[in-house]
């Protein structure tokens, strides 16, 4: 059974960095055709995507975010990390981990989805 | 790259038929075929419903289906039910190897 399991901070102070973990079961960021990445959703607003990594640790980032955004992996201990920096609190959002595998339904959609973490940045 | 446009709201009474379209460019939802449908309940993560335009997965009901023409993709619903009353987003997949969804749309069924 495949899960994704978001952790990390639940406020952060506006100018800090927010550094989010998603952790996996049941999949492989080393297995061939497998990426994984984050996806946030404002309250009461519409989803939008953030970073995705890649097993051969290819990255994209959204072009609007990509100058505060860092994603990282460790696949020894299964986790993918993402790092936002210079917080404010537009950014207050559920933040979701993602996956996407060629190999199943392809590199277009996210087929797995984390039950998301709530980030509110605020002084 | 913009979001892609899609209603805010719809609405239909059970047994009905309905349809979400998403409007977006020959950069995006016009370029591939790579639109794909997501449900979200309150509360709730999005759940994958189309992938490639008219694809369904594995579990998701045939009364869900997609298609495409030019650069605005739909998703149908047929058949309504009080369970798919929720918020559904369309989302494109672009040759830069990124993501963009659309703004999200209410469904009611009346």
């Amino acid at each position: 059974q495949i899960t994704l399991k978001e952790s990390g901070p639940t406020l952060v102070k506006p100018t800090q960095t927010l550094t989010l973990t998603c952790t996996l079961s049941g999949l492989s960021l080393s297995t061939s055709g497998v990426g994984v990445g984050w996806v946030r959703q404002p309250p009461g607003k519409a989803l939008e995507w953030l970073a995705h990594i890649y097993w051969d640790d290819d990255k994209s980032y959204s072009p609007s975010l990509k100058s505060r955004l860092t994603i990282t992996r460790d696949t020894s201990k299964k986790q993918v990390v993402l790092r936002m920096t210079n917080m404010d609190p537009v950014d207050t959002a559920t933040y979701f981990c993602v996956r996407t595998s060629y190999y199943d339904l392809g590199n277009s959609c996210f087929d797995y989805w984390g039950q998301g973490t709530l980030v509110t940045v605020s002084s | 790259q913009s979001a892609l446009t899609q209603p805010a709201s719809v609405s239909g009474y059970p047994g009905q038929s309905i349809t979400i379209s998403c409007t977006g460019t020959s950069s995006d939802v016009g370029g591939h075929n790579y639109v794909s449908w997501y449900q979200q309940h309150p509360g709730k993560a999005p759940q994958l419903m189309i992938y490639d335009v008219t694809n369904r997965p594995s579990g998701v009901s045939n009364r869900f289906s997609g298609s495409k023409s030019g650069n605005t993709a739909s998703l149908t619903i047929s058949g309504l039910q009080a369970e798919d009353e929720t918020d559904y987003y369309c989302s494109s997949y672009m040759s830069s190897g990124t993501w963009v969804f659309g703004g999200g749309t209410k469904l009611t069924v009346l």
